[in-house]
């Protein structure tokens, strides 16, 4: 069965440090990978999202990048934290359009000071 | 912005009533999903509907979909306790396959 591992589940980090979440999945060959980030109380913003190795689509503009190393896994990075990138950060898998169910890994609760 | 916007947006019963939460979405849809989400933890599937179907039923949830209103709605008969959680819908659009775009959720409490 296909899981996916998302860590850490807490991180708090200054301002101006750098940050890299990871994601990987397990079982499953050549997922989309989904970046989200959830502010409290919200549903989820699409931040990245990866169909294939190397290959990053970014949602919105801001200091957060994103990199596809290999086929399952799933790298989320920024060089200088900034106090707005606070939040509740989710990684997501999917097996595309034929296959559009997206399964979640358990977040990670990002606190920039 | 968002494409599916649920309603309403927290809503409170007692066990063994039933819960009913609606989405609205603004474009052509290939599908629409519904998750669920406990307070702070990841959101887990419940159930796909596609643009082709009205209804579909899994367990005690029922989900409709009406494409010419743009509107879906989840149904969760004889609530427990241990529904208490977010809800949320998420539409795959046509334009956009393979990327959905998800509501603010509706914050379902049910008291024992």
């Amino acid at each position: 069965s296909q899981t996916i591992h998302q860590w850490p589940a807490t991180l708090v980090q200054p301002v101006g440090s750098p940050l890299s979440l990871e994601c990987t999945v397990e079982g499953t060959s050549n997922p989309n990978l989904y970046w989200y980030r959830q502010a409290a109380g919200r549903g989820l913003q699409l931040l990245f999202y990866s169909v294939g190795i190397g290959q990053i689509s970014s949602e919105v503009p801001q200091n957060l990048s994103a990199s596809r190393p290999q086929d399952r896994q799933f790298i989320l990075s920024s060089k200088k934290l900034l106090l707005s990138d606070s939040g509740f950060y989710l990684c997501a898998w999917s097996g595309g359009q034929l296959v559009p169910e997206a399964f979640f890994g358990q977040g990670t609760r990002l606190t920039v000071v | 912005s968002q494409q599916g916007e649920e309603d309403p947006q927290a809503l409170s019963i007692q066990e063994g009533e039933n819960a009913t939460m609606n989405c609205s979405y603004k474009t052509s849809i290939n599908n629409l999903q519904w998750y669920r989400q406990n307070s702070g933890r990841g959101l887990v599937h419940l159930i796909l509907i596609r643009s082709n179907e009205r209804e579909k039923h899994s367990g005690r949830l029922r989900v409709t979909l009406d494409t010419s209103k743009k509107s879906s709605s989840l149904l969760i008969t004889a609530s427990r306790a241990a529904d208490t959680a977010s809800y949320f819908c998420a539409t795959d659009a046509s334009t956009n396959a393979g990327k959905s775009t998800f509501g603010d959720g509706t914050t379902l409490t049910v008291k024992p």
